[in-house]
């Protein structure tokens, strides 16, 4: 079965900090990842998403950067983290190539509180 | 990307029916409806997909019209647990799924 893991659970940085969150799937291959963001009583927002090594897209501009160094590895990094980056983190990861009825499996999450 | 549209939050009373409708006026031929759960600190989990008429599963059903423009989330006689966020997702299997604001579901005893 799949599983998909994050880490760290919980993190507190102080503002211009650099960050890095990272997320492993297991029981797959070439999946699809993605990174979304959820501030405090808000919706998802979709960060960054992946459908293989190296390949990247961003849809929100920020000072927040994505990578994919190996098929099952989605890292978040930033160079100097921002208040505004404080929030929920979540990776999640998709069945690659789905043509219909792409379901999105979610790991556990990431509190980033930027003092 | 179809946009969805759902109400912000509802209230139910322990034991009755909750029904949760999603507005998708612009979904594709290929998009598909898909209906997840959040709990508080925690990612969402899928609740259950459809294209259309009705689909029904252990924990929901999904009712969708021939339209295809609206779609309700039928949950049957709720519990406290099901306290949750409803997100409603109309996505293509793209590589890019958009999630909404959801419906935050209070379940009161």
């Amino acid at each position: 079965s799949q599983t998909i893991h994050q880490w760290p659970a919980t993190l507190v940085q102080p503002v211009g900090s650099p960050l890095s969150l990272e997320c492993t799937v297991e029981g797959t291959s070439n999946p699809n990842l993605y990174w979304y963001r959820q501030a405090a009583g808000r919706g998802l927002q979709l960060l960054f998403y992946s459908i293989g090594i190296g390949q990247i897209s961003s849809e929100v501009p920020q000072n927040l950067s994505a990578s994919r160094p190996q098929d099952r590895q989605f890292i978040l990094s930033s160079k100097k983290l921002l208040l505004s980056d404080s929030g929920f983190y979540l990776c999640a990861w998709s069945v690659p190539g789905a043509l219909s009825g792409n379901t999105i499996y979610f790991g556990e999450g990431s509190w980033l509180t930027v003092v | 990307l179809a946009k969805t549209t759902q109400p912000i939050s509802m209230d139910s009373y322990e034991g009755q029916e909750v029904n949760i409708t999603c507005s998708h006026n612009n979904i594709a031929t290929n998009d598909y409806i898909t209906w997840y759960q959040q709990f508080p600190s925690q990612g969402p989990r899928f609740i259950i997909q459809g294209y259309k008429t009705k689909v029904t599963n252990e924990v929901a059903s999904l009712f969708i019209p021939a339209d295809r423009k609206s779609s309700t989330l039928s949950l049957p006689r709720v519990s406290l647990s099901d306290t949750a966020v409803y997100y409603c997702l109309v996505e293509t299997g793209a590589n890019n799924l958009f999630f909404g604001t959801g419906t935050r579901l209070t379940v009161i005893p």
